[in-house]
């Protein structure tokens, strides 16, 4: 059974950094790209960023790019979202998702909150 | 970047009866590699992650009720729940991955009549 799940979300300040992690189960991790996608509270999907099965390759929205990372370590079996400069519209549940195209499974989210 | 439009924003359907959701693009997502659009549409229950229904426009997903069917070509799309069943109940939302970045259109939320 596909697994992904999601963790590292929370409060944090204006300004502030987390870094979101998921863990895939289920699956030959290292065969497929991977996706974040984010979801503000009771408001749509947003597609935030993906990354090629070795790494080589990242794509992100214009609105996170030089301030969020993609990353992914496959030994592990783990997907990153490094996320700095955070700013209040950045508060949203993120998820997880496997695929470049079509994203056939979802992890359950993290919600991040950036408040002061 | 592509925008993507549906319509309507809401929309309640008797049990039983046909539901269609429209998705716009700004402009084609005609993948000419394959000759297919590059259209995902996707069903959200409340409190649940999105769940894949439909790629390349057209082909369902592992283990979708055959009611479901996507069609269109170029800008232009639609799902249509062919028989309305009262689990289907939920937002749905198209995504094009034409390009990055891959746009969603701002949801659909079916209720029962």
């Amino acid at each position: 059974e596909v697994q992904l799940v999601e963790s590292g979300g929370g409060l944090v300040q204006p300004g502030g950094s987390l870094r979101l992690s998921c863990v895939a189960s289920g699956f030959t991790f290292s065969n497929y790209w991977m996706s974040w996608v984010r979801q503000a509270p009771g408001k749509g999907l947003e597609w935030v960023a993906n990354i090629k099965q070795d790494g080589s390759d990242k794509y992100y929205v214009d609105s996170v790019t030089g301030r969020f990372t993609i990353s992914r370590d496959n030994a592990k079996n783990s997907l990153y979202l490094q996320m700095n400069s955070l700013r209040a519209e950045d508060t949203t549940v993120y998820y997880c998702t496997r695929g470049r195209w079509t994203l056939d499974y979802w992890g359950q989210g993290t919600l991040v909150t950036v408040s002061s | 970047d592509i925008v993507m439009t549906q319509s309507p924003d809401s929309l309640a359907v008797s049990l039983g009866e046909r539901a269609t959701i429209n998705c716009k693009s700004s402009q084609s997502i005609l993948y000419t590699s394959n000759n297919k659009n590059s259209l995902g549409w996707y069903q959200q229950k409340p409190g649940q992650p999105p769940k894949l229904l439909i790629y390349w426009a057209s082909t369902r997903g592992s283990g979708v009720p055959d009611r479901f069917s996507g069609s269109g070509s170029g800008t232009d799309f639609t799902l249509t729940i062919s028989s309305l069943q009262a689990e289907d109940v939920a937002v749905y939302y198209c995504q094009q991955y034409y390009s990055t970045p891959y746009s969603f259109g701002q949801g659909t939320k079916l209720e029962i009549k």
